[in-house]
């Protein structure tokens, strides 16, 4: 597609409940991140794919989360027994990667709302 | 462990020329500048990059100063959507291999009619 595309767009969920948030990143981009972002906050780094290397995962906060990324394009993040502090924009993008860059390509983000 | 510093926020008249700046005074000879804007309720837009050289695209000017210790993102004729949340980010390459892009806190720019 044109772009990155995040679904669902908007998810509320009962506390303790399982979710699972993807992204479809532009066809051939190499590296993915997911990021989130609170309420007013800034974006919190959470997991870095970059083409076949391990992925970064230092920024996930607790063993809840999870991220994959099959066959090099879509990503799923798994959010286990959410809590309500997990309540945030959770935002993916997608670049092609290599000795020349021109930035990342965001998408619309999925707004997850725990109750 | 902030590795560029901002202000909080500033406005800005349309139609004039808007600097942002960003100090990265512990910047690494492997590390680029990048910044990039966040309009309300939309993901993050790249705007533009540079490694020491001064840098010009269709949406903004970036300038590096000699000792890559500062930079300055202009944005030429300021306009009412280009208020936003600008970030500035350096962000290291090693051989091919590129570092994780961290987002910190911004500067809020506001354009006034």
């Amino acid at each position: 597609g044109a772009g990155v595309s995040q679904s669902p767009s908007n998810k509320v969920t009962e506390k303790g409940k399982d979710v699972e948030l993807r992204c479809d990143p532009i066809s051939g981009h190499t590296a993915l991140y997911w990021y989130r972002q609170s309420l007013g906050q800034g974006l919190e780094f959470l997991i870095y794919f970059q083409g076949n290397s391990a992925p970064d995962k230092s920024g996930l906060p607790s063993d809840r989360f999870s991220a994959e990324r099959t066959g090099g394009s879509v990503s799923t993040l798994t959010i286990q027994r959410t809590q309500q502090e997990d309540s945030a924009v959770y935002l993916c993008a997608s670049s092609l990667e290599g000795r020349f860059h021109y930035g990342y390509t965001f998408g619309s983000g999925t707004r997850l709302t725990v109750v | 462990d902030a590795k560029t510093t901002q202000p909080t926020s500033m406005d800005c008249a349309e139609g004039r020329a808007a600097n942002l700046p960003c100090n990265h005074s512990t910047i690494s000879g492997n590390e680029y500048v990048y910044w990039y804007r966040q309009i309300h309720s939309q993901g993050p837009q790249y705007i533009i990059h540079g490694l020491k050289n001064n840098e010009t695209n269709e949406m903004a000017s970036l300038i590096i100063t000699e000792d890559r210790k500062s930079s300055t993102l202009i944005l030429p004729h300021a306009t009412l959507r280009d208020t936003a949340v600008y970030y500035c980010i350096v962000r290291p390459m090693t051989t091919d291999s590129w570092g994780k892009l961290q987002f910190g806190a911004g500067t809020q720019v506001v354009v006034t009619p």
